[in-house]
């Protein structure tokens, strides 16, 4: 299947800072990427959505200030945690789809904020 | 909107044993269901889906799992487990009407599944 490549694996930042959450479809054009977090022991729950090009549409109770998304390539969406608190730490996980294909997985980014 | 229940939380079985992962529903409409495998450190993989047709759908490794639309379930079969299969099982729905052609899916709360040698 398609490769969806998550860049870093797990990061642990100071609380008050920002991180940078990259995903890259890396041998198809990713149309539309999906933004997902994981809460121990509980699902995945969709975050926001995003197609190349426009604005992210963030899920009910998702802060899109907090929670910034950009899509600016076919290839490439990021997901800034700004001013990140204990509370963020979680597992982030992107899909990505192309215009005629299934969604792919990242494999995730482990978060910690201490 | 659409949920995704997942009943087992964690299943213990034995190398050979047959495997039934439950997964039900709520959505009236039509619906694409998946299942998805996560082994340890690994990315999200997509073990089968159904969209249409057979409610039987065969996946990969030797899963399968059946459609029963009036039960609104989509339970995970293996007839023999191997230990390889020790991971985390998520069933997911996505509603492409709801979700005008974005593949938005809406996953259960996942079973581990730990195979004992």
């Amino acid at each position: 299947g398609a490769v969806v490549s998550q860049h870093p694996s797990w990061v642990i930042c100071k609380s008050g800072t920002s991180v940078k959450i990259e995903c890259r479809s890396l041998d198809f054009q990713a149309t539309t990427m999906f933004w997902y977090r994981q809460f121990p022991k509980q699902s995945l729950m969709l975050m926001a959505t995003s197609n190349e090009g426009s604005k992210a549409t963030y899920e009910q109770g998702v802060e899109k200030d907090k929670f910034l998304i950009n899509h600016a390539s076919l290839t490439l969406s990021t997901l800034t945690v700004t001013s990140a608190h204990p509370e963020d730490s979680s597992f982030y996980i992107c899909s990505a789809r192309g215009k005629y294909t299934e969604a792919f997985f990242g494999q995730g980014t482990r978060l910690t904020v201490v | 909107a659409q949920s995704v229940s997942q009943h087992n939380h964690h299943v213990i079985l034995s190398e050979a044993a047959s495997l039934e992962l439950g997964c039900n529903y709520s959505y009236g409409g039509t619906v694409n269901l998946f299942w998805y495998v996560q082994y340890p450190g690994q990315h999200l993989q997509l073990l089968l889906k159904y969209f249409s047709g057979d409610p039987l759908v065969k996946g990969i490794k030797g899963f399968e799992a059946e459609f029963i639309k009036s039960k609104f379930s989509f339970n995970l079969r293996k007839p023999s487990v191997q230990w390889s299969d020790t991971a985390e099982y998520f069933c997911a729905v996505n509603a492409p009407k709801a979700n005008f052609g974005n593949e938005k899916l809406t996953f259960g709360t996942g079973t581990r599944l730990t195979i004992i040698p």
